[in-house]
């Protein structure tokens, strides 16, 4: 079965400080895995996409990592703001066939000043 | 703004009474997906539709139906609603199905209480 698992399931950090959240999956044949922000009461919106071939792509101060090997990806927050306080979702697609991506239930990054 | 328009945004309702929520994809975009998020929990995935035909379902409840119109728009019927049948729900629209990079961009969500 196709499963995504998020770690931790919540984070405080303060202002500044960095972070990195974790997502392990058993999705196959894996096409491609995204990071989702969500902030609270809005709709999830795309921050990176990582490929089979990719190992790190970066966008501002958000770093993702994939390590298909080992089935697993994370999400480095570099001196985090307040506006970094969201929930995180890792999806993770398979290649072709009826396209239903794999949600994880995210982690739910604090920050504090 | 993703470009996907979910209306309405907050309803309130009574339970066993009956709503519809719209969405309206990107433009383009063939592919739309309605998803359910309640408190403090994840994305559960209820169906999608691409190009009008309904092509994968979820864990969506046999109260609730959906489906998507020649100009693409899509609607969520959700009916005999109960206490826990309270909600975020959310459109996402990509542009494609199977092949491609698959981005899916989310609306604003739909935001129903049901008392």
């Amino acid at each position: 079965k196709n499963q995504v698992e998020q770690s931790p399931q919540s984070l405080i950090i303060l202002e500044g400080k960095n972070c990195t959240l974790q997502c392990n999956y058993t999705v196959s044949p894996f096409s491609n895995l995204r990071w989702y922000k969500q902030d609270t009461g809005r709709g999830p919106v795309s921050l990176t996409i990582m490929t089979f071939s990719e190992n790190t792509k970066s966008n501002g101060r958000y770093t993702a990592t994939l390590d298909a090997d080992t089935k697993q990806s994370s999400l480095h927050i570099t001196a985090s703001q307040l506006s970094d306080s969201a929930s995180y979702i890792c999806v993770v697609s398979v290649q072709g066939g009826s396209y239903i991506p794999t949600f994880g239930r995210g982690t739910s990054l604090i920050v504090h000043p | 703004d993703s470009g996907v328009t979910q209306t309405p945004k907050h309803l309130i309702t009574a339970t066993g009474q009956r709503v519809t929520l719209r969405c309206s994809p990107r433009s383009g975009d063939l592919s739309v997906y309605w998803y359910q998020q309640s408190l403090d929990q994840g994305l559960q995935f209820l169906i999608q539709y691409y190009n009008g035909e309904e092509r994968a379902k979820g864990n969506i409840l046999e109260r609730f139906s959906a489906q998507q119109f020649p100009d693409l728009h899509s609607e969520l019927n959700l009916s005999s609603l109960e206490l826990g049948d309270s909600a975020l729900y959310f459109c996402a629209s990509s542009v494609r199905q199977g092949v491609g990079t698959g981005e899916l961009f989310f609306g604003e969500g739909s935001r129903l209480t049901v008392l």
